[in-house]
């Protein structure tokens, strides 16, 4: 049961280099999201999807691409990473349905940017 | 816009000892979903709980209990008898609309022996 995995565990980068954070879940869950963590901040909404081909903006949008071609997977890449962009990545998803259900999270993947 | 305030940084207590979370939110909406993420220094997110805006009775898990209050905006969080182990980083997040999350800023919580 593996619920949701990230990959890979750990990256570093140097300025201007481009990468895509991986995240795959297998429960069927049709809502995906990516979420950055630096500290003091909590948790902010980068990119999220409400199911395959459907991809929208959160708080945080501006450096990072994502798309949603099948349900299992939805990838985050950065085209010209910034040390700004040196950060814990986590991924999450959740049933569609009630607006209660609560997301569940991958183990995350830590960044830095150099 | 909706927002978190975890306005505790850091608690240090005592191992034993109770102690409190505060949480406190901003919505317009009058349906809202609030959650409490427990993460520990593993780095994990783990759910803790979830609170519809309709459904104000408390609830109580163990040595867990949440106190959600409508009229002051908060979802407390309180850990009686703590232990070690439930030292980590506490978040509370507010959902509307969508299925987004908005987190507060996070609590350290340590217990020490």
């Amino acid at each position: 049961n593996a619920g949701v995995t990230q990959t890979p565990k750990f990256q570093v980068l140097k300025t201007g280099q481009s990468m895509t954070l991986q995240c795959a879940q297998d429960m069927n869950h049709e809502y995906m999201s990516w979420y950055r963590q630096d500290p003091g901040m909590g948790l902010r909404l980068i990119h999220y999807s409400v199911g395959a081909g459907i991809t929208d903006q959160g708080e945080v949008p501006n450096g990072y691409n994502v798309s949603r071609s099948t349900t299992e997977d939805f990838p985050l890449r950065l085209l010209s990473a910034a040390p700004s962009q040196t950060s814990v990545y986590f991924c999450a998803s959740s049933r569609a349905g009630p607006r209660n259900q609560p997301q569940h999270f991958g183990d995350g993947t830590r960044l830095s940017i150099l | 816009a909706q927002k978190v305030t975890q306005a505790q940084t850091e608690i240090s207590v005592v191992e034993k000892e109770d102690v409190t979370l505060d949480c406190v939110y901003e919505t317009r909406d009058t349906t809202y979903y609030l959650f409490w993420y427990k993460q520990p220094p593993s780095g994990e997110l783990v759910f803790l709980i979830r609170r519809n805006s309709f459904d104000e009775q408390n609830e109580i898990s163990g040595r867990y209990s949440w106190n959600f209050q409508k009229s002051t905006s908060s979802f407390n969080f309180t850990i009686t008898a703590s232990q070690v182990v439930d030292s980590a980083v506490y978040f509370c997040a507010l959902r509307e609309g969508a299925q987004k999350l908005v987190f507060g800023q996070g609590t350290r919580l340590t217990i020490n022996p």
